[in-house]
């Protein structure tokens, strides 16, 4: 069985400053997919960024990127130049290739608070 | 693309009745779609499986007979609280797969549910 682990359930960050949410999770598999969610106030999910383990490049959206060491089972999510509209709860979560019927084991989530 | 909905987006009802929720996917072909509940700042609990033309597969602890799924067409799953009572109220959130095993799921944005 698959976990994740978000050790972070509170983290705050000043406007146009960086933070990196962490994220580490256990797994047998060698072929997956890791996400970050982002759940704003209004509760919508919203993909942030996807991994695929077999790729070593760390994937890059805009002024999100991860740092994603297979190894450690690491997939930290680093915010640049946070603006107010980050603010939100953010879930990591992994997905097994082709096992566990695509199921999405989810983090317990990051609440995120960018301060003006 | 990619966008699933889900109706109602939120739904007041009297303990002891049944309550219907839809979630589609709008502009591509969901062979699963997944069905979660979440409560207050928790993260989401995978309630059950749902493939179009089968039974749905139900996580452990979750009552089959309290919470119906139905995965009618490609495009439509449903889920109906049977009876529902005060213990039922929560935000219940539907997301949808486009390829068993591979995709990424796709949110739809959520019903509360509050039966009084």
């Amino acid at each position: 069985a698959q976990t994740v682990t978000q050790s972070q359930p509170e983290m705050s960050v000043q406007e146009a400053e960086t933070v990196t949410l962490s994220c580490t999770y256990d797994t047998s598999e060698s072929n997956y997919y890791l996400f970050w969610y982002k759940q704003p106030p209004s509760r919508q999910m919203i993909l942030v960024i996807r991994q695929e383990a077999y790729k070593q490049q760390n994937a890059t959206e805009n002024r999100f990127s991860v740092n994603f060491q297979k190894a450690a089972k690491s997939f930290s999510l680093k915010i640049s130049d946070s603006q107010l509209g980050d603010t939100a709860m953010y879930f990591c979560a992994f997905i097994a290739y082709n096992t566990n019927a695509g199921k999405s084991t989810f983090g317990d989530g990051t609440t995120l608070t960018v301060k003006p | 693309g990619a966008v699933v909905s889900q109706h109602p987006s939120r739904v007041i009802c009297k303990s002891g009745t049944s309550v219907k929720i839809e979630c589609r996917s709008l502009d591509f072909q969901a062979t699963t779609m997944f069905w979660y509940r979440q409560f207050p700042k928790k993260s989401l609990m995978l309630m059950a499986t749902s493939n179009e033309g089968s039974k749905a597969t139900y996580e452990q602890g979750v009552e089959k007979d309290k919470f119906l799924i139905n995965h009618a067409s490609l495009t439509l799953s449903t889920l109906t609280v049977t009876s529902a009572h005060p213990e039922d109220s929560s935000f219940y959130i539907c997301s949808a797969q486009a390829e068993l095993y591979q995709e990424t799921q796709y949110f739809g944005p959520g019903t509360r549910l509050l039966v009084l």
